[in-house]
């Protein structure tokens, strides 16, 4: 089985850097995802890291540690659509499933 | 370029009631085609995955059901709703192909069901 723990909440001011951290403990891993939730609609994908080190796509970033079961998304300049919950999913060895965190809400204050 | 939509957006149903919601995808043959669930301020729980026609998978035990009569068409049906089973649910596709990023789950819009 997969187990994914991320913080449940936090809290950030416009234009700063936040970090939102995910570990995960799986019997066959093949690859972690990111994707950011506003509320009331579907998941939207952002990231994907399969090796380690860090994948940026514009004020976004994602790194991924497999020897830890440790990934984390970073996001620079925050702006106030930043607020939405990020989800952390890893998929499995065969590759046709994610297994999802319960998602870190993020607020982000003027 | 692929596109992935369910309905109904929004339900109420009463308990003991029967549930059918469809989805279907366009733009790509023989996708990977999954149901989650997400109750009201929780993660996503994986209901039932597909890897082709009439091929479903089940991930928890439940008073629901999946089919798939046709390559993009993903179904989720109840004989009879339990008030436990509201929540948002989510249909998604993935490539049914391997490779590095052939596996990104992608979304509908979703479909939020309240059972009274």
């Amino acid at each position: 089985g997969q187990n994914i723990d991320q913080p449940t909440e936090m809290t950030a001011t416009e234009g700063a850097i936040v970090q939102i951290n995910c570990t995960y403990q799986t019997s066959g891993f093949n690859g972690l995802f990111w994707y950011q939730q506003h509320a009331g609609e579907a998941p939207t994908f952002l990231s994907y890291n399969v090796l380690d080190g860090l994948e940026e796509k514009g004020r976004f970033s994602s790194f991924l540690s497999r020897s830890k079961g440790y990934s984390y998304l970073l996001l620079k300049e925050l702006q106030m659509k930043d607020s939405a919950s990020y989800l952390c999913a890893a998929r499995n060895n065969a590759g046709n499933m994610l297994t999802f965190g319960g998602g870190t809400r993020l607020m982000v204050k003027p | 370029s692929q596109t992935i939509h369910q309905w109904p957006a929004t339900l109420v149903q009463p308990v003991g009631s029967p549930l059918s919601l469809e989805c279907t995808v366009e733009g790509t043959s023989n996708p990977n085609l999954y149901w989650y669930r997400q109750a009201a301020g929780r993660g996503l729980q994986l209901l039932f995955y597909s890897v082709g026609i009439g091929q479903i998978s089940s991930e928890v035990p439940q008073n629901l059901s999946a089919s798939r009569p046709q390559d993009r068409q993903f179904i989720l049906s109840s004989k009879k709703l339990l008030l436990s089973d509201s929540g948002f649910y989510l249909c998604a596709w993935s490539l049914g192909t391997g490779g590095m990023t052939g596996n990104t789950i992608y979304f509908g819009e979703g479909s939020w069901l309240t059972v009274v």
